[in-house]
């Protein structure tokens, strides 16, 4: 069974922009969480989404957005972005309902902002 | 909002040694999970604890859940270059896993 995608794997954009992510889930799992990792703050949780309703969401600000189709794929938006959004940002697919919390990671996607 | 120290930081030792690192919060653990991340890649699942003052192995890797359900250990045996890494405790419910500050661990061979 393949694993969770990523694409793109790396990104550079400039302040003020805004970027697209794309989460590719494995087959069947229907919950994706996004996180974003920086060498300041860690791994820090900031939605996650099932059957396209987002359920939960971190302490992010509203620039962060995202969104779930029907066959589980996922993106996740950053409008105007700072200095500080560079990092590696993860998404992770899960099977709600196991008991488990087991969430299996994609590679990320490395965003440089200039 | 649960948080997770883990000690040390960085840690570096020559193949073949042992080497412990922690993980410790403020509150209990409903459960917890220990990962391994390598360079480029995502956190990789090793184990989720449940029950307090479980022991389980995995190859040279022993994790222990504390009695009292707010700390956990790993334990590395005759580390191998393999083992480098940076190795995050989690605890979470409903997907939405709060990570520890990591240790990042070098294997000299």
């Amino acid at each position: 069974k393949a694993g969770v995608t990523q694409t793109p794997r790396y990104l550079i954009k400039t302040r003020g922009q805004q970027v697209t992510l794309s989460c590719s889930p494995i087959s069947g799992h229907r919950s994706v969480s996004w996180y974003q990792q920086t060498p300041g703050q860690g791994l820090q949780f900031l939605f996650e989404y099932f059957s396209e309703t987002q359920r939960n969401k971190g302490n992010f600000p509203g620039r962060f957005s995202g969104r779930q189709f029907s066959n589980s794929r996922s993106e996740m938006n950053v409008s105007t972005l700072e200095l500080g959004d560079s990092a590696l940002y993860l998404c992770a697919s899960s099977v709600p309902g196991t008991g488990t919390d087991t969430q299996y990671f994609g590679p990320g996607t490395r965003l440089t902002v200039l | 909002t649960q948080l997770l120290e883990q000690s040390p930081q960085f840690l570096s030792i020559q193949e073949g040694e042992n080497l412990t690192v922690y993980c410790n919060s403020s509150s209990v653990f409903s459960s917890l999970q220990w990962y391994r991340q390598e360079p480029g890649e995502g956190p990789v699942l090793l184990v989720t604890v449940v029950t307090g003052g479980e022991v389980k192995k995995l190859k040279r890797l022993t994790f222990q859940f504390g009695d009292a359900r707010k700390d956990s250990s790993l334990h590395i045996t005759a580390a191998q270059t393999g083992d480098t890494g940076l190795y995050l405790c989690a605890s979470g419910s409903d997907e939405k896993l709060t990570f520890g500050t990591g240790t990042r661990l070098t294997i000299i061979p």
